[in-house]
């Protein structure tokens, strides 16, 4: 079974300060892996994705992900945070076979304070 | 890019009456839905899989005859709530998979907050 921590239930980081949001996960095979963002009484945004290639994965609004398979994380990162990056982010996993659908970590509050 | 619109992002409405959700791909044929209820605060908890022109698949625990799920074309998915009650308000979120357009992420609607008094 497909499975995806968030360690994190909210994370603070001053405006301009890199910000770090951990995933860690638990699959069978080879990983779909997602980041998802959310605002308040909104649907997810999609950030990223990493389906093969390149470890390093950058998406949406200047984030990035590193897969690492040694350690089985994905963790979202920024270089510099803004205010605006304020929302609730999920971390995601789905079997890449077939019609499945997305496993979600429980989800990090990230709250960038200016 | 791939939208998905869902409606109403609001409902109110009494105990005991039901409640239809839509869930629409606007720009691309879905031949997969997913239905996923979100509780305050919470993460999304998947409540069923919907393929066209077939019957859903429900998750452990979600009763079927409760949320009514209908999915009888490529581009709508439908989510009934029958017989509301206070303890079904929550905010449904309906996501969806390409038939052509299979680059591994699911695309989201905006979600349904139903509040039942």
């Amino acid at each position: 079974a497909q499975s995806v921590a968030q360690p994190e239930d909210q994370v603070n980081v001053a405006e301009g300060n890199p910000l770090t949001v951990k995933c860690t996960y638990s699959v069978s095979g080879n990983p779909y892996l997602f980041w998802y963002v959310q605002y308040p009484n909104r649907g997810l945004q999609f950030l990223l994705k990493y389906i093969t290639g390149d470890n390093l994965v950058k998406g949406s609004y200047g984030f990035e992900a590193e897969f690492n398979k040694s350690q089985t994380s994905f963790h979202l990162k920024k270089p510099s945070a803004l205010v605006s990056d304020s929302a609730l982010y999920f971390c995601a996993v789905r079997d890449p076979s077939g019609n499945t659908p997305l496993v979600f970590g429980k989800g990090t509050r990230l709250s960038v304070i200016a | 890019g791939a939208v998905v619109s869902q409606h109403p992002s609001r409902v109110i409405c009494k105990s005991g009456t039901s409640v239809k959700i839509e869930c629409r791909s606007l720009d691309f044929q879905a031949t997969t839905m997913f239905w996923y209820r979100q509780f305050p605060k919470k993460s999304l908890m998947l409540m069923a899989t919907s393929n066209e022109g077939s019957k859903a698949t429900y998750e452990q625990g979600v009763e079927k005859d409760k949320f009514l799920i209908n999915h009888a074309s490529l581009t709508l998915s439908t989510l009934t709530v029958t017989s509301a009650h206070p303890e079904d308000s929550s905010f449904y979120i309906c996501s969806a998979k390409g038939l052509v357009l299979n680059t591994g992420e699911l695309f989201f609607g905006e979600g349904s907050r139903l509040t039942v008094l």
